[in-house]
């Protein structure tokens, strides 16, 4: 069966500090993974996407996500943090059919002044 | 450009109550995904369709529910006889491109209807 875990519920960090919101997957195949992010209020936005090739895809507001197969994991990383991140972050993986997302309960970033 | 649009906003209705929920898709976007998103949760895929037709709708959780898109456009995900674990927000989304691997993956989401049902 697919699934996606986001280990946890809250990431706090300060502004100007990198940060990390983790995702781990599970899925018989290739993968294909996603990030997106809630502000409030507000849709769903997506963020960036790992589909084939480079392990280091880069996306909007310079976030960034890491894909490891053999952890399977796929991390959503900032080089500084910004208090304008703080939103609910989604990681996604594709359902085999390749008809949908399988969304994540997702992560809390909160990042302080 | 406009972005997705889904009304009502906010819909309170009593159990076993019929309900509409009515998603505007961008313009010119072949595809249209409803998902449920339950407090604490993440959205949880309920029906796919590609142009009039529902692709995948494995998501639809019983026979309750049921969704439309006659002209391939507008859709109406319909709920008959409302219960109170129907409470959730229901988002609907759009892409250029159906399948994941294909593009349909970056998916355009509305602000969702919340939907309460006492």
């Amino acid at each position: 069966a697919q699934s996606v875990a986001q280990p946890e519920d809250q990431v706090n960090v300060a502004e100007g500090n990198p940060l990390t919101v983790k995702c781990t997957y599970s899925v018989s195949g290739n993968p294909y993974l996603f990030w997106y992010v809630q502000y409030p209020n507000r849709g769903l936005q997506f963020l960036l996407k790992y589909i084939t090739g480079d392990n280091l895809v880069k996306g909007s507001y310079g976030f960034e996500a890491e894909f490891n197969k053999s952890q399977t994991s796929f991390h959503l990383k900032k080089p500084s943090a910004l208090v304008s991140d703080s939103a609910l972050y989604f990681c996604a993986l594709a359902n085999q059919a390749g008809t949908a997302l399988i969304f994540g309960k997702g992560t809390t970033l909160s990042v302080s002044s | 450009g406009a972005g997705v649009s889904q009304t009502p906003s906010n819909k309170v209705t009593e159990k076993g109550k019929y309900v509409e929920l009515r998603c505007d898709p961008i313009s010119g976007h072949t595809a249209l995904y409803w998902y449920r998103q339950s407090l604490g949760q993440g959205p949880e895929f309920l029906i796919y369709f590609q142009g009039t037709g529902a692709a995948d709708d494995s998501g639809l959780p019983n026979d309750r529910f049921f969704a439309v898109r006659p002209e391939g456009s507008v859709s109406t995900l319909k709920i008959q006889r409302t219960e109170r674990g129907d409470s959730a927000v229901y988002l609907c989304a759009s892409s250029p491109q159906g399948r994941v691997v294909a593009g349909g993956g970056e998916q355009f989401f509305g602000p969702g209807t919340r939907l309460t049902v006492l």
